[in-house]
C-alpha cells in the first residue's frame, strides 16, 4: 500500500520569495507522482507529474518538482511566488499500472504582500 | 471545451433523505472517480469505475452508491445510511487505458450540507 505525507500543513511566504512544499511517499512498487493545486471552492488542477525519465519535472505556473527515489521525496518548488499562487497544494502517488491515486492531506500556501 | 461538469454546486440534504450528485465528462476518458474532501484530511476515495457497467468500492464506500450506465456519466447517491455526509465531493476522470493513470481531470465539486 502507498502513503503520502506532506510535511507542512501551512506555508506562509512573502511575494517574490522562493518556496518549497515538501512531500514524502512510501511504496513497495514503482510509482507515478503528481502535484495538484486547489483554489477556494474549486476542484483540483494538475500542476505537474512524474511518470518516468528526467527526475526534474516542470509544470504550469512556473512550478517544478524533483523526484528523489533514494529519499522517496517529490518536493515542489517555485523560485518566485505571486499573490495568485495562494492556494492549497496536494501531493499524490499512484502505483504504475494502477487506477487509484492516494492524496496527501494538503499544504496551504499563503503568499503575503 | 472538454471537461467534467458536476451539479449542483451546492446541495442541502434533510435527515433521512437520499440525494444524487451528477458528474458528466466529455473527455472520452475510461476511468471515473468520486472523492470526498473534508478540511485537513485531503481526499478520500469513495468509488471508482474503469469501464461502463463496472465499478469498485474505494476506502469509504459505506453509505454511498454509484452507477456507470454510460461512459460519460458517473452519478453518486448519498444515502440515509451515510451518517456524516456534510463534505465537498469531487468527481474526476482519467484516460485509464490498460490501467495507466497519467493524472486526473477534476470537476468543480459539489458542496453537500445536512440541514
Amino acid at each position: 500500500a502507498q502513503s503520502v505525507t506532506q510535511l507542512d500543513s501551512q506555508v506562509p511566504v512573502f511575494e517574490e520569495a522562493p518556496v518549497e512544499l515538501r512531500c514524502n511517499y512510501s511504496s513497495s512498487v514503482s510509482v507515478y507522482l503528481f502535484w495538484y493545486v486547489q483554489y477556494p471552492n474549486q476542484g483540483l488542477q494538475l500542476l505537474l507529474k512524474y511518470l518516468s525519465g528526467s527526475t526534474l519535472v516542470k509544470g504550469i505556473n512556473g512550478f517544478e518538482a524533483e523526484f528523489n527515489k533514494s529519499q522517496t521525496s517529490f518536493h515542489l518548488r517555485k523560485p518566485s511566488v505571486h499573490i495568485s499562487d495562494t492556494a492549497e497544494y496536494f501531493c499524490a502517488v499512484s502505483e504504475t499500472g494502477g487506477f487509484k491515486t492516494i492524496f496527501g492531506a494538503g499544504t496551504r500556501l499563503f503568499v503575503k504582500a | 471545451d472538454g471537461g467534467i461538469t458536476q451539479s449542483p454546486k451546492y446541495l442541502f440534504r434533510k435527515e433521512g433523505q437520499n440525494v444524487t450528485l451528477s458528474c458528466e465528462q466529455n473527455l472520452n476518458h475510461d476511468a471515473m472517480y468520486w472523492y470526498r474532501q473534508d478540511p485537513g484530511q485531503g481526499l478520500r476515495l469513495i468509488y471508482y469505475s474503469q469501464i461502463v457497467n463496472d465499478f469498485q468500492k474505494g476506502d469509504i464506500a459505506e453509505g454511498y452508491s454509484v452507477s456507470r450506465e454510460k461512459k460519460e456519466s458517473f452519478p453518486l447517491t448519498v444515502t440515509s445510511a451515510q451518517k456524516n455526509p456534510t463534505a465537498f465531493y469531487l468527481c474526476a476522470s482519467s484516460i485509464g487505458n490498460m490501467g495507466q493513470n497519467y493524472g486526473y481531470t477534476f470537476g468543480s465539486g459539489t458542496r453537500l450540507t445536512v440541514v
